[in-house]
């Protein structure tokens, strides 16, 4: 069955970076996209970004964009998501989720940055 | 970038009830690209609906999602305990694809 297993949890102080990987099995990883998304403490969901998992295309929320950084290693069929000069409300779960349309999620990475 | 706007904020409703959730779009959504997504405490969101009406892979078909342009509605048509969630429209039709804030539905 499809399914993206999340690296764990992870705790950062301000100004560090943040790379949370994805790895997905039970499809083909090059025919679909991987979307991310993020939920901080008592808020809704923010999309991130997303990447092809053809060819590393890319599109990235405007507020995020000069901070933060997919990739994809087709090899083993992983995603990555880096987030750089965290500042305290990065502290989030953050989920990756399969495409556009996001019918299968990761179980969710959460991020806490304090000092 | 596209605003959704969700209405109610939250929906107390008993079990059997009707629920009908409502999400407005700044500007049209086109070909339908909106899905609607269930999110429990502690879980990661679920899809339920795509395509404005299209249920996914083994949702109960007491969810159903109606709508074009800029007005959708996500209807859950006899509430049942386990209903219990905050439900997020989305589009993504345009970049940046957009959440709206969230409609929470709680069973009495």
């Amino acid at each position: 069955q499809v399914q993206l297993v999340q690296s764990g949890a992870e705790v950062k102080k301000p100004g560090a970076s943040v790379k949370v990987s994805c790895k997905t099995s039970g499809y083909t990883f090059t025919n679909y996209g991987v979307s991310w998304v993020r939920q901080a403490p008592g808020q809704g969901l923010e999309w991130m970004g997303w990447i092809s998992g053809y060819n590393g295309d890319t599109n990235y929320a405007q507020k995020l964009q000069d901070r933060v950084t997919l990739t994809t290693d087709t090899s083993t069929s992983t995603a990555y998501m880096e987030l750089r000069s965290l500042r305290s409300d990065d502290t989030a779960v953050y989920y990756c989720a399969r495409d556009t349309m996001m019918d299968v999620w990761g179980k969710g990475t959460t991020v806490t940055v304090s000092s | 970038e596209i605003v959704l706007t969700q209405s109610p904020d939250t929906l107390s409703l008993s079990p059997g009830e009707r629920a009908t959730l409502s999400c407005r779009a700044s500007q049209s959504v086109s070909s339908g690209s909106l899905a609607w997504y269930q999110h429990k405490r502690g879980q990661a969101p679920r899809l339920l609906i795509y395509g404005a009406s299209s249920r996914a892979t083994g949702i109960p078909d007491r969810f159903s999602g109606s709508g074009s342009g800029t007005d959708f509605t996500l209807t859950i048509s006899r509430l049942e305990p386990e209903d219990s969630a905050v439900y997020y429209c989305q589009q993504y039709d345009t970049s940046p694809q957009t959440f709206g804030q969230g409609t929470k539905v709680e069973i009495k």
